[in-house]
């Protein structure tokens, strides 16, 4: 079966860090370009950032340059993102999410909270 | 950055009726690229159409994508129970990728 699980959410305090983690299996990781999408409570969808095939580049929102860091281990078959200097406004569910047509397979996400 | 601005907010409709989203860009996105995706609550977001027009695998041909440039529409011709969800629309021709803010489909 083709799936995406994340992990590694939780809660942390303003300007902390915290680093997710997507485990693919039932395809080839290295064939994918692969992106996290983040989606606040009650509110809609958030592009956070993408990786190419390789791991060679890599684009972020706006929002997130310089704090967040995406990465990938196609031997491991894994995606991460590594966030530090976290705000409030980094509260969401993060979801990791294949793209081929389209985001065409996505993971249950990993909440991450952000508060004091 | 690329603005994604959806209408309405929220549509009200029965079930056999005809849905129409509407998806407008603050820029042309480029070759079209633009796609649309489902969500229902508790559940990670389907994509339905990309390319503008491209419908995924496996989805039914009830749903349709059109438009070009700055103005896209998503079209379900008639409305199904499990129809009734979230609809968002994601450009993909740009260096910073964008969502719309979304349009619910609700029961009348």
């Amino acid at each position: 079966e083709v799936q995406l699980v994340e992990s590694g959410g939780g809660l942390v305090q303003p300007g902390g860090s915290l680093s997710l983690s997507c485990a693919a299996s039932g395809f080839t990781l290295s064939s994918y370009y692969m992106s996290w999408v983040r989606q606040s409570p009650g509110k809609g969808l958030e592009w956070v950032a993408n990786i190419n095939k390789d791991g060679s580049e890599k684009k972020y929102v706006d929002s997130v340059k310089g704090r967040f860091t995406v990465s990938r281990d196609n031997a491991k078959n894994s995606l991460f993102l590594q966030m530090s200097s976290l705000r409030v406004e980094d509260t969401a569910l993060y979801y990791c999410a294949r793209w081929s047509y389209g985001f065409d397979i996505w993971g249950q996400g990993t909440m991450v909270t952000v508060s004091s | 950055e690329i603005v994604l601005t959806q209408s309405p907010g929220t549509l009200s409709l029965s079930p056999g009726e005809r849905a129409t989203l509407s998806c407008r860009a603050s820029q042309s996105v480029s070759s079209r690229y633009l796609a649309w995706y489902q969500q229902k609550p508790g559940q990670a977001p389907r994509v339905l159409i990309y390319g503008a027009s491209s419908r995924a695998p496996g989805i039914p041909d009830r749903f349709s994508g059109s438009g070009s440039e700055t103005d896209f529409t998503l079209t379900v011709s008639r409305l199904e129970p499990e129809d009734f969800a979230v609809y968002y629309c994601q450009q993909y021709g740009s260096s910073s990728w964008t969502f719309g803010q979304g349009t619910k489909v609700e029961l009348k």
